[in-house]
């Protein structure tokens, strides 16, 4: 069946530092979301990517689709403690349902 | 807030029993989603309902079943629990179908004892 690939599984970072994450596909994906969830929460959609090449910023996060359309990444700048959490990728394949990559376990050192 | 609701927040129970977990999707939204998140599986989809019929089915076990009703809340029915069963349960809705983007309620989580 498809499958997401995510990447890193976690990091531990410094405060201030920036974070880069990926997730890519064996498949075509029509949509690519990005999700973080806090521990006991549900995930907030953090970015909607809908076409090939889109990049898209959300304050210090920025997004993009890859042209293949079987990748996107994650850039958080400047991280901060709030940002630790789980980031998920989430992909909709052509008359599929959404599949969601592992995660990437964020951790930031104040 | 996702303005995705679901009740109970918590659920504890014991291994045979059958629990009942309510979703109301944010206004306006036709399709509800269930998902089940476990520490060791992530996110695993469950089924679909979009405006009163089943849509698409996920990983989805015979013990379990949901219906969507004539005011878009959708229940989710867990029968003959197990411990594994244990889990983060997530409701999630969009607009019109597949293509819309989900926005995911606070969840119920599920102890089986």
């Amino acid at each position: 069946g498809q499958q997401l690939n995510q990447s890193p599984q976690s990091m531990f970072i410094q405060e201030g530092e920036d974070v880069s994450m990926n997730c890519t596909s064996s498949s075509i994906f029509n949509t690519w979301l990005w999700y973080k969830q806090d521990p006991g929460e549900g995930p907030v959609l953090l970015i909607a990517l809908y076409k090939a090449g889109e990049l898209t910023s959300n304050g210090r996060l920025t997004a993009q689709f890859g042209i293949t359309r079987k990748d996107s990444f994650l850039n958080i700048s400047a991280s901060i403690p709030s940002d630790v959490g789980i980031y998920f990728c989430a992909g909709l394949p052509t008359g599929g349902k959404l599949i969601f990559g592992q995660g990437t376990e964020l951790s930031v050192k104040p | 807030d996702s303005g995705v609701t679901q009740t109970p927040k918590h659920l504890i129970t014991a291994t045979g029993q059958r629990v009942t977990l309510r979703c109301s999707p944010r206004s306006g939204d036709l399709s509800v989603y269930w998902y089940q998140q476990s520490l060791d599986q992530g996110l695993q989809f469950l089924i679909q309902y979009y405006n009163g019929e089943e849509r698409a089915k996920g990983n989805i076990l015979e013990r379990f079943s949901a219906q969507q009703f004539p005011d878009l809340h959708s229940e989710l029915n867990l029968s003959s629990l197990e411990l594994g069963d244990s889990a983060l349960y997530f409701c999630a809705s969009s607009g019109t179908g597949l293509t819309d983007t989900q926005y995911f309620g606070p969840g119920t989580r599920l102890t089986v004892l």
